[in-house]
């Protein structure tokens, strides 16, 4: 699986949109996008996942580079609940053998009243 | 649905001693994993299982560990002879794959581990 580099932390302001970036310049044509975040002491939360198209469901928007090297998840409102550790994670997706998810370290993310 | 089931929450044992960790995937779900969470290490996979059967163990430390799936719903995690260095978050995950391939793994609320 392609590795990922993301920023240790960053803050937000509550309220205001939240932008994490994510880098997969090395991502070939079969793998996909996966963000998941974990608050704290709890289990790791599925967000959204993507190939190329932009994808937005009812907790986040990701956008993805036309190159494919890079993307962006988006929290458009962010409230203090979404204070978490945000992974992004980069694998294929195939119906057997490759289901595994490998975690980095992730970014911190910090909502700040 | 519950979601994924954990148990026990929190364990403590002495140095030596036989841990054993629970796991109740949600139903109908047929992928579940064994994850393990530590400062120095991160989250990191150990196990994970298909339909009951292992298919990747490679991320299972060492002989002091097994893990076993008797059946859709149950699934254990055991340390034998457990040691300190073991002390960490157990998280259990389960997918399922299904005809739209909505692969999205559900984490449980974890086990404490703390070996003495």
């Amino acid at each position: 699986d392609a590795k990922t580099t993301q920023p240790p932390s960053m803050d937000c302001a509550e309220g205001r949109a939240a932008n994490l970036p994510c880098n997969h310049s090395t991502i070939s044509g079969n793998e996909y996008v996966y963000w998941y975040r974990q608050i704290h002491s709890q289990g790791p939360q599925y967000i959204i996942h993507g190939l190329k198209n932009n994808e937005t469901n009812e907790m986040a928007s990701l956008i993805i580079t036309e190159d494919r090297k890079s993307s962006t998840l988006i929290l458009p409102h962010a409230t203090l609940r979404d204070t978490a550790v945000y992974y992004c994670i980069v694998r294929v997706k195939t119906y057997f053998g490759n289901e595994k998810l490998t975690f980095g370290t992730g970014t911190r993310l910090t909502i700040i009243p | 649905d519950a979601g994924v089931i954990q148990s026990p929450r929190h364990e403590v044992t002495e140095m030596g001693q036989e841990v054993t960790l629970r796991c109740k995937p949600i139903s109908g779900h047929d992928y579940l994993f064994w994850y393990r969470q530590t400062m120095m290490r991160g989250l990191e996979l150990l196990i994970y299982f298909n339909n009951n059967v292992p298919i990747d163990d490679s991320g299972m430390p060492e002989d002091r560990f097994s893990a076993k799936m008797p059946n859709a719903s149950f699934s254990t995690l055991k340390i034998q002879p457990s040691e300190p260095r073991d002390s960490a978050v157990y998280f259990c995950a389960s997918s399922f794959v299904g005809q739209r391939f909505t692969d999205t793994q559900y984490f449980g609320p974890g086990t404490r581990l703390t070996v003495l």
